[in-house]
Formats: structure tokens, C-alpha cells, sequence
């Protein structure tokens, strides 16, 4: 079993439609984060989460917002989705116990707004 | 703030030559530094990851890479490549900045294209 998940691996979506993608993880960490992965720009970050408490912005968080619903749960909203958001995103996590140095990924959400 | 920065987008080696990718950091703090895999369609994996102890780091599926403070580099290289390398391959750099390792940065990636 996968130990972070997300759900879901593909969309296709409207603009001006509101998304929400969720990522699960069952390896116990505390903190998770979300990326986005556009060609040629390898990886950004858009937020990140120490605990269910802390969330915090990445380099482009605009048109996102987070919720950290449980510790083992943290989802990714576009509250109105636009073109340029068509990207690959990947949600992380990664364990302050040893440092929170090393994160973990999951499959991919590959979202297409049209 | 750090960053990264990943010479060439595209590299292409024969069969059984070595690979060498490119990169080279920016750091305010000694930094941590890793090299991630992404095959088609999939998510990244960690090939290594260099956390300030031996600077020559050897990671899964034969590849090393070295630190080299004076020169901001932590390049990936394999001595003999091999068709299943053919790959996008990430390098990130991420602080500890006392309260924790924030979020990664990473470069822009580099295609490795494997010639027969």
C-alpha cells in the first residue's frame, strides 16, 4: 500500500470552477506540503504544514488555499480554477522527528483546467 | 535564500558511459542537499541525500554524488548508464533553520536521454 496518497491522479476541469485535491499519508509525519510541477520549472512550492495548527505560504500560494483537516490529512483548494493552474501537483511529508529534512511524495495529481 | 541550479535540461549518453548531471546550490546556512528520480508518469523518488556527514554520498541504483563546498556543487553521476535511467532527475537543497527544514527547492530538472 501506497503510504501517500491522492485522489484524485487526474482531473479535467472549467474555469472559474472551484477543485479541491486531497492527500492522505499513513506514515505517521507531521508535516506535509504541496507542490506544483510545471515543464521546465521542475518543483514550487505552494504550502506547508508543521502540524494541524501551522500552516504556512510557499513561493505561490495565490488562487490556493489549504486545510490540514487531520494530521494525517491535508487537501489543496482552487476556490476558482484558471488555465494557468494546469500543472502536475504533488503533495509531500516528511517527519520532524528526524529533522524534517527528508520528504516523501505521492503519485501526482495531474489537474487540466480548461 | 537558497536555490538551485541544474546545468542543462537535457543530457544524452550512450549505453554503458558514464552520466554525469550538473548541480550547482545557493545557501545562507549548510545546506541539505538531494537528487530525486521522476520516471513517466510518476511521482519523485530519492536516489540520495547528503545531510552534512561524508561528502561522497552513494545512493540506490549505482548513483553517487559528491558535495563540494568551495564549489557549490553537488553533481550525480553513474559510472555505467543503463536504458532504465532514462529519467527526469531533480536536484533540491533545503535549510534547517532551527525550527525545522522548510519546504524543498528545487532545480528545474534535467532529462536523461540513454542512447542504445
Amino acid at each position: 500500500d501506497a503510504d501517500v496518497t491522492q485522489t484524485p491522479r487526474n482531473r479535467i476541469t472549467k474555469t472559474g470552477k472551484r477543485i479541491m485535491l486531497e492527500c492522505s499519508q499513513t506514515k505517521g509525519h507531521d508535516r506535509m506540503y504541496w507542490y506544483r510541477q510545471d515543464p521546465g520549472l521542475g518543483l514550487q512550492l505552494i504550502y506547508y504544514s508543521f502540524d494541524v495548527k501551522d500552516i504556512n505560504k510557499g513561493e505561490i500560494s495565490d488562487g490556493y488555499s489549504v486545510s490540514r483537516q487531520a494530521q494525517a490529512k491535508f487537501s489543496l483548494s482552487l476556490e476558482s480554477a484558471i488555465p494557468n493552474q494546469t500543472a502536475l501537483y504533488f503533495c509531500a511529508t516528511s517527519d520532524s522527528g528526524t529533522g524534517g529534512i527528508e520528504q516523501f511524495f505521492g503519485p501526482g495529481t495531474r489537474l487540466t483546467v480548461l | 535564500a537558497q536555490s538551485v541550479t541544474q546545468l542543462g535540461s537535457h543530457v544524452s549518453v550512450s549505453e554503458g558511459a558514464l552520466v554525469l548531471l550538473r548541480c550547482n546550490y545557493s545557501s545562507s546556512v549548510p545546506p541539505y542537499l538531494f537528487w530525486y528520480v521522476q520516471y513517466p508518469n510518476q511521482g519523485l523518488q530519492l536516489l540520495l541525500k547528503y545531510t552534512s556527514a561524508a561528502t561522497l554520498v552513494k545512493g540506490i541504483n549505482g548513483f553517487e554524488a559528491e558535495f563540494k563546498k568551495s564549489e557549490t556543487s553537488f553533481h550525480l553521476t553513474k559510472p555505467s548508464a543503463h536504458m532504465s535511467d532514462a529519467a527526469e532527475y531533480f536536484c533540491a537543497v533545503s535549510e534547517y533553520s532551527g525550527g525545522g527544514a522548510d519546504g524543498l527547492t528545487f532545480g528545474k530538472g534535467t532529462h536523461l536521454i540513454i542512447q542504445p
